[in-house]
């Protein structure tokens, strides 16, 4: 069955500092993935998207970058966090073809800029 | 592109009450819509989904939610909530042919009071 693994569950980082988060996929090849941000009240906001190794497509300008070095590994990274990225961080993974309709979401990073 | 209106952002009820939690989309094409359940810091658990065939689909603890292509409409509905529904619930949908990037709204917040 497949699996999708997130971490760190939270993490605090000051104002300035870089950014790592990791999401892994596993029991499947040639995932979709996605990063979204929730932010208290707001919904969520698609940050990017992948559709294979290397092919980032970035949803609105800001201050994060996505990367996919392999397959089934998507990471989210920062060089200078600010106040306003702060938020819960969620990764998600969709089938491509006919089942790419509907994701699974890992179990989020929650982010807290001070 | 796609758009999804949750039409309130808390929804208090007592338990064994009936509910419906609203949601209305655009879209200039054909939509698949979704349902989505996230308990308190937790990633987000796909409720039901439309995709094709009938209207009206149920999900495996009770919920149900029916399409209306007239109204634009997926909404929401459980004829008895118990404690445990109590979560915050996203409403999603997906174009045609768009590559299968959902497109959330802001989530209404379910609280379930005995």
């Amino acid at each position: 069955s497949q699996t999708i693994h997130q971490w760190p569950a939270t993490l605090v980082q000051p104002v300035g500092s870089p950014l790592s988060l990791e999401c892994t996929v596993e029991g499947t090849s040639n995932p979709n993935l996605y990063w979204y941000r929730q932010a208290a009240g707001r919904g969520l906001q698609l940050l990017f998207y992948s559709v294979g190794i290397g092919q980032i497509s970035s949803e609105v300008p800001q201050n994060l970058s996505a990367s996919r070095p392999q397959d089934r590994q998507f990471i989210l990274s920062s060089k200078k966090l600010l106040l306003s990225d702060s938020g819960f961080y969620l990764c998600a993974w969709s089938g491509t073809g006919v089942h790419v309709y509907g994701y699974t979401f890992g179990s989020g990073t929650r982010l807290t800029v001070v | 592109a796609q758009s999804v209106t949750q039409l309130d952002s808390q929804v208090p009820v007592f338990e064994e009450a009936p509910v419906e939690l609203r949601c209305n989309y655009s879209s200039s094409v054909s939509v698949y819509l979704f349902w989505y359940v996230q308990y308190p810091n937790q990633g987000l658990q796909l409720l039901l989904k439309y995709l094709s065939g009938s209207t009206l689909v149920e999900s495996i603890n009770g919920f149900e939610a029916e399409f209306n292509k007239s109204q634009t409409s997926f909404h929401l509905r459980k004829p008895s909530v118990h404690i445990s529904d109590t979560a915050e619930y996203f409403c999603a949908v997906s174009g045609l042919n768009q590559g299968g990037k959902l497109i959330f709204g802001q989530g209404t917040e379910l609280s379930v009071k005995p």
